[in-house]
């Protein structure tokens, strides 16, 4: 069965260091990876995507995403975490097989302490 | 401004009435889906429509219809058939194709309180 997985309920860093927001997923076909963010009481922003090429992609406001087929993962990533960065993080995956459809994860809350 | 919007963003019913949720987008995209969003849980997916005039279920779609008669427009009926409707509710677009991938753009959501 596809599915996506966001170990984390919720992930604590100080502002300042390094942030990862982990994903793990399975799916039959070529996996189209996404994170988006939410904050408080909005719709979802994209950050980014990894559709095929280059492992790591690079997205919005800082975000990076490393792409690892052989571990099944897609975490998220910021060299130094700002405050403004916590919010709700959420990976999705598209199997090419899907109808177009998304399996979303169950959404990780990042929380940046000053 | 190209964007998804949502009205109203705040609407409170009382339990056994009907009531419609008003998605529309201006971005020229095919498809179109509403989610629902519960505390604590991921998007679950309701209908989703790749076509005017046709429409797909997710996989919560009882208790609501939905309808697709204009490229731009999605509106979310929760009927009084759906047990616990209070929910945040949001509409997302995106374009389609098999050469294409592209990510969903939502709209801000519909907080819907029934009591």
């Amino acid at each position: 069965a596809q599915s996506v997985a966001q170990p984390e309920d919720q992930v604590n860093v100080a502002e300042g260091n390094p942030l990862t927001v982990k994903c793990t997923y399975s799916v039959s076909g070529n996996p189209y990876l996404f994170w988006y963010v939410q904050y408080p009481n909005r719709g979802l922003q994209f950050l980014l995507k990894y559709i095929t090429g280059d492992n790591l992609v690079k997205g919005s406001y800082g975000f990076e995403a490393e792409f690892n087929k052989s571990q099944t993962s897609f975490h998220l990533k910021k060299p130094s975490a700002l405050v403004s960065d916590s919010a709700l993080y959420f990976c999705a995956v598209r199997d090419e097989d899907s109808n177009y459809q998304l399996i979303w994860g169950a959404g990780t809350k990042l929380i940046i302490k000053p | 401004d190209g964007g998804i919007t949502q009205s109203p963003k705040y609407l409170f019913r009382k339990e056994g009435q009907n009531v419609t949720l008003s998605c529309e987008q201006n971005l020229n995209h095919d498809a179109m889906y509403w989610y629902r969003q519960d505390p604590g849980q991921g998007l679950r997916l309701i209908y989703y429509s790749q076509i005017v005039n046709d429409f797909q279920k997710g996989d919560i779609a009882e208790g609501y219809s939905v309808s697709r008669e204009k490229k731009e427009s999605f509106p979310l009926t929760v009927t009084s058939a759906q047990k616990n409707p209070t929910a945040f509710y949001l509409c997302a677009s995106s374009i389609l194709g098999t050469s294409l991938v592209g990510e969903q753009y939502f709209g801000p959501g519909t907080r819907l309180t029934v009591t």
